[in-house]
């Protein structure tokens, strides 16, 4: 079974710019978290989608929104990139059903740079 | 809200010694309790998880944590540490009813010296 797939690994952006970050996770998981992990603030939930839906949202700026496809899928989107927003992009998605709740699965992460 | 804490930023043990990784949660009834590992670069690894029953749990990598109720701690042991364990180390609280809002704590930095 592949495993949780993001896109691009690692990217390089200037201050003002917008990027979107992709996830495909594992097949049959419906449920897509997005996190963004820096050395000062740890690991903080941005949000959640579940078919096609968010059902949670972590305390970030409107900058950061995301979206989730039919294929469960999912791609965030930040938006007048700043300095702070450099971080590693993780993705996690996970099975549904009350046994499969809350077990994530990463992936590898989208390293973005903003200069 | 739910919450972690590990107190320890940064732990250095020798090869083959014991490892005991410290975890507090906070959250109002019984919470799902998980460790994840991350290695340079890389994403989370789930090692183990606590949703109900018996309080020790056993993971991968011969790793073990139990869930002490009373003193809302999750500890994460392993009895004898190998140089490939070094990494850092989540620990994290979901809230039961299946919605994916999980909470990490900073981490904890294992180095591992021969």
């Amino acid at each position: 079974k592949a495993g949780v797939t993001q896109t691009p690994r690692y990217l390089i952006k200037t201050r003002g710019q917008q990027v979107t970050l992709s996830c495909s996770p594992i097949s049959g998981h419906r449920s897509v978290s997005w996190y963004q992990q820096t050395p000062g603030q740890g690991l903080q939930f941005l949000f959640e989608y579940f078919s096609e839906t968010q059902r949670n949202k972590g305390n970030f700026p409107g900058r950061f929104s995301g979206r989730q496809f039919s294929n469960s899928r999912s791609e965030m989107n930040v938006s007048t990139l700043e300095l702070g927003d450099s971080a590693l992009y993780l993705c996690a998605s996970s099975p549904t059903g009350l046994s499969g709740a809350n077990v994530l699965t990463f992936g590898a992460g989208s390293r973005l740079t903003v200069l | 809200a739910q919450s972690v804490t590990q107190p320890d930023i940064h732990i250095t043990v020798s090869e083959g010694a014991s490892l005991e990784l410290r975890c507090n949660y906070s959250y109002g009834a019984t919470p799902y309790l998980f460790w994840y590992v991350q290695s340079p670069g890389q994403g989370l690894q789930l090692l183990l998880k606590y949703f109900s029953g018996d309080t020790l749990v056993q993971g991968i990598k011969g790793f073990e944590a139990e869930f002490k109720r009373s003193q809302s701690s999750f500890n994460l042991r392993k009895p004898s540490v190998h140089w490939s364990d070094a990494a850092e180390y989540f620990c994290a609280v979901g809230a039961p009813g299946g919605y994916q809002k999980v909470t990490f704590g900073t981490g904890t930095k294992l180095q591992v010296i021969p």
